[in-house]
């Protein structure tokens, strides 16, 4: 059983320019939600989607979108990327229903803005 | 004022020493109560949880709410190397997943 998939797992971009981040959640799992940390910092909650439709958000500029295909996967789209933006983007999977507090979290997606 | 406050230490400890780590929070609707372990380079993975306040133990890790102080902690008994990590505190509202809030995380190493 896959757990939680993100890709690419390294990528370089400069100021200005615009990226796509992709997550498989974890079989049977029907809600993704997106996270940037910071090196040292905690994971901070950007938004999540369940049901193909943003259900929640953080504190996070209208420059970050994102989408949920009916498969349950999920794209994090960043447009004009600032030096800021530089961060771990971690997706985690969850099941709506019975949600005790469990998130499945991929290994991240490592940004690097110069 | 953030939402909730976690110590980065580090905290440095030798090998069987109990440990204690805590956070505190502002928001009181919070209800589920968790900790995560994040090992470097990888993703943060659930340790335990708690819903309102008490206390719950596995094996060597107690988790500890209280929610009249708005405070929790988490104890490891008998600490190893492989317990070196960062660990995250992390809170929600209400159920169904809505929205996670996680603390700073502290780096915690075990030393042989």
């Amino acid at each position: 059983d896959a757990g939680v998939t993100q890709s690419p797992t390294h990528l370089i971009k400069t100021r200005g320019q615009q990226v796509t981040l992709r997550c498989s959640p974890k079989s049977g799992h029907d809600t993704v939600s997106w996270y940037q940390q910071a090196l040292g910092q905690g994971p901070q909650f950007i938004f999540q989607y369940y049901e193909e439709e943003e259900r929640q958000r953080g504190n996070f500029p209208d420059r970050f979108s994102g989408h949920q295909f009916p498969n349950y996967s999920s794209e994090l789209n960043v447009n004009a990327l600032l030096l800021g933006d530089s961060a771990l983007y971690l997706c985690a999977s969850s099941l709506r229903q019975g949600w005790v507090g469990e998130l499945f979290f991929g290994e991240g997606s490592r940004l690097t803005v110069l | 004022q953030k939402e909730v406050e976690q110590d980065p230490g580090p905290l440095s400890v030798p090998e069987g020493a109990i440990v204690s780590l805590n956070c505190t929070y502002s928001n009181s609707a919070f209800q589920y109560f968790m900790w995560y372990r994040q090992y470097s380079r990888k993703g943060p993975e659930l340790l335990m949880y708690t819903y309102s306040s008490g206390n719950k133990e596995d094996g060597r890790f107690t988790a500890q709410v209280d929610k009249s102080s708005k405070y929790i902690s988490l104890f490891i008994r008998d600490s190893q190397p492989s317990d070196s990590a960062t660990y995250l505190c992390a809170m929600s509202a209400d159920t169904g997943g809505f929205k996670t809030i996680f603390g700073a995380g502290t780096r915690l190493f075990v030393k042989a």
